[in-house]
């Protein structure tokens, strides 16, 4: 099972770029990597997902590099409504995988974006 | 078109009682996976159901069980409660079998005394 890291906390100002890294150095072959926010009192908000290069979506990218050790997740020109939890998730996502009921959520990264 | 649902949202029982949560899924989703959150433990993955079926479960004591019913909606089963129990119970549901994209409900409460 993929270990991963990722800085316990980051901070940020209203309208720049955060790039948080997760490094998951022992990813297998058939894990992918998802990232998800959470804010208090409330369960995780699915942003990215993705297995290899680059992805994006309305609101994020995902880069992924060719060895597939670490992820980054680029949120472009966050708000103060971005300051949330976000966690970093590497596993077999397919069901039936192999390392699927071995899957958790690490301690995450907690954004603070400032005024 | 509405969220994931989760009632209650929060349970107080005492130890050895045991407790059911319901979730009820995104219309359309046929996937309900559960997950318990604590502090110390961060999310971890307790089992997936898909069309009824359980197809996949996380490291868990059999005091935890779940099931599916034909409308997709789930419940989750913890017997003989422990102390260790108390936390934040997530379900989420999703198109497919499998962890692609979920989405979770605002979670129960549990607290064991």
């Amino acid at each position: 099972l993929a270990k991963t890291t990722q800085p316990i906390s980051m901070d940020s100002y209203e309208g720049q770029e955060v790039n948080i890294t997760c490094s998951h150095n022992n990813i297998a072959t058939n894990d992918y990597i998802t990232w998800y926010q959470q804010f208090p009192s409330q369960g995780p908000r699915f942003i990215i997902q993705g297995y290899k290069t680059k992805v994006t979506n309305e609101v994020a990218s995902l880069f992924i590099p060719a060895d597939r050790k670490s992820s980054t997740l680029s949120l472009p020109r966050v708000s103060l409504s971005d300051t949330a939890v976000y966690y970093c998730l590497v596993g077999d996502i397919r069901s039936g995988g192999t390392s699927y009921g071995k899957l958790t959520f690490g301690q995450g990264t907690i954004l603070t974006v400032h005024p | 078109k509405a969220g994931v649902t989760q009632t209650p949202r929060y349970l107080i029982k005492t130890r050895g009682q045991q407790v059911t949560l319901s979730c009820s899924p995104i219309s359309g989703h046929r996937s309900v996976s559960w997950y318990q959150q604590t502090p110390g433990q961060g999310l971890q993955f307790l089992f997936e159901y898909f069309s009824e079926t359980q197809r996949n479960k996380g490291n868990f004591p059999g005091r935890f069980s779940g099931r599916q019913f034909s409308n997709s909606r789930s419940e989750m089963n913890v017997s003989t409660l422990e102390l260790g129990d108390s936390a934040l119970y997530l379900c989420a549901s999703s198109l497919s079998s499998g962890l692609y994209e979920q989405y979770f409900g605002p979670g129960t409460r549990l607290t064991v005394t």
